[in-house]
C-alpha cells in the first residue's frame, strides 16, 4: 500500500495566521483526500484533490477558507487560512481505493493543529 | 445526504470478553469498510466488505455485512488490550463511482486488564 509522509505533525498557531500542511505519497495516485478530525470525533472529508483540476469541496467547506494544491500525482497541500480556535483539530490526508490495497484508503499521520 | 450510523459511541471491557459494534446506513450500501484508529494514532484500514450476507475473519476479528446492504458488524472474541483503540465503518457516498468515504461516528474501546 501506498505510504505517505505528512507534515507538520502538530503546530501551535495565532489566530489569524494561516498554516500549510504537505502530504506527499511514495506513488502516483489521482485523488487525494483531506479529512478533519475534531478531537474524539469522526472524520469528516473537506474536500477532494485531483492533478490538474480544481479541489471538489464538501459541504460547509469553501476554497478560500481551505485552499489547496495537487501540483502533481505524488503530492499535495492543504492551507488552513485565517484560522480561529475553531480550528483546532486534527488533519489527515489520505489516499486510496484502488486493487492492490484491497481498496482500502491510506492515512497519513495527521496534523494536530491548536489556534490560540 | 448519506448518513452512516454506528452503535455504541463507547464500550469498556474486560480483558478476554467480547466486544462488537454496529453500523447502520440511510442507504444501499455497495460496500462497507472498517478501520481501526489507535489512540493518537491515524486510522488503519481493516477490512473491505462487498456482498450481502458477506462474512470474513480476521484471527479473532468476524466482519458481517447484512443481507440489504445497508447494516454492518464488528465482532471481537476474547478481547486484548492491543484492542484498544476506536473502530469506524465507512461507507462510499452514494453516486455511481464515488471514491469519497462518510465515516461513522465511531465506537471507543477500551480494555480493561
Amino acid at each position: 500500500s501506498a505510504v505517505i509522509s505528512q507534515k507538520p505533525s502538530r503546530d501551535i498557531c495565532q489566530r489569524g495566521t494561516s498554516l500549510t500542511i504537505q502530504c506527499q505519497v511514495d506513488s502516483q495516485v489521482t485523488m487525494m483526500f483531506w479529512y478533519r478530525q475534531q478531537p474524539g470525533q469522526s472524520l469528516t472529508l473537506i474536500a477532494t484533490a485531483n492533478q490538474g483540476s480544481e479541489a471538489t469541496y464538501e459541504s460547509g467547506f469553501v476554497i478560500d477558507k481551505f485552499p489547496i494544491s495537487r501540483p502533481n500525482l505524488t503530492f499535495s497541500t492543504l492551507t488552513v487560512s485565517n484560522m480561529s480556535p475553531e480550528d483546532s483539530s486534527i488533519y489527515l490526508c489520505s489516499v486510496g481505493g484502488r486493487r492492490d490495497t484491497n481498496y482500502g484508503y491510506t492515512f497519513g499521520s495527521g496534523t494536530r493543529l491548536t489556534v490560540v | 445526504g448519506q448518513q452512516v450510523m454506528q452503535i455504541p459511541q463507547y464500550q469498556h471491557v474486560q480483558e478476554g470478553e467480547d466486544f462488537t459494534t454496529y453500523c447502520n446506513s440511510s442507504t444501499t450500501l455497495s460496500n462497507i469498510q472498517w478501520y481501526k484508529q489507535r489512540p493518537g494514532g491515524h486510522p488503519v484500514f481493516l477490512i473491505q466488505l462487498v456482498k450481502s450476507g458477506e462474512v470474513k475473519k480476521q484471527k479473532r476479528l468476524t466482519f458481517q455485512f447484512g443481507e440489504a446492504k445497508k447494516n454492518s458488524s464488528l465482532h471481537i472474541t476474547a478481547t486484548q488490550t492491543t484492542d484498544v483503540g476506536t473502530y469506524f465503518c465507512a461507507g462510499p457516498n452514494s453516486g455511481a463511482g464515488s471514491y469519497q468515504l462518510t465515516f461513522g461516528k465511531g465506537t471507543k474501546l477500551s480494555v480493561i486488564p
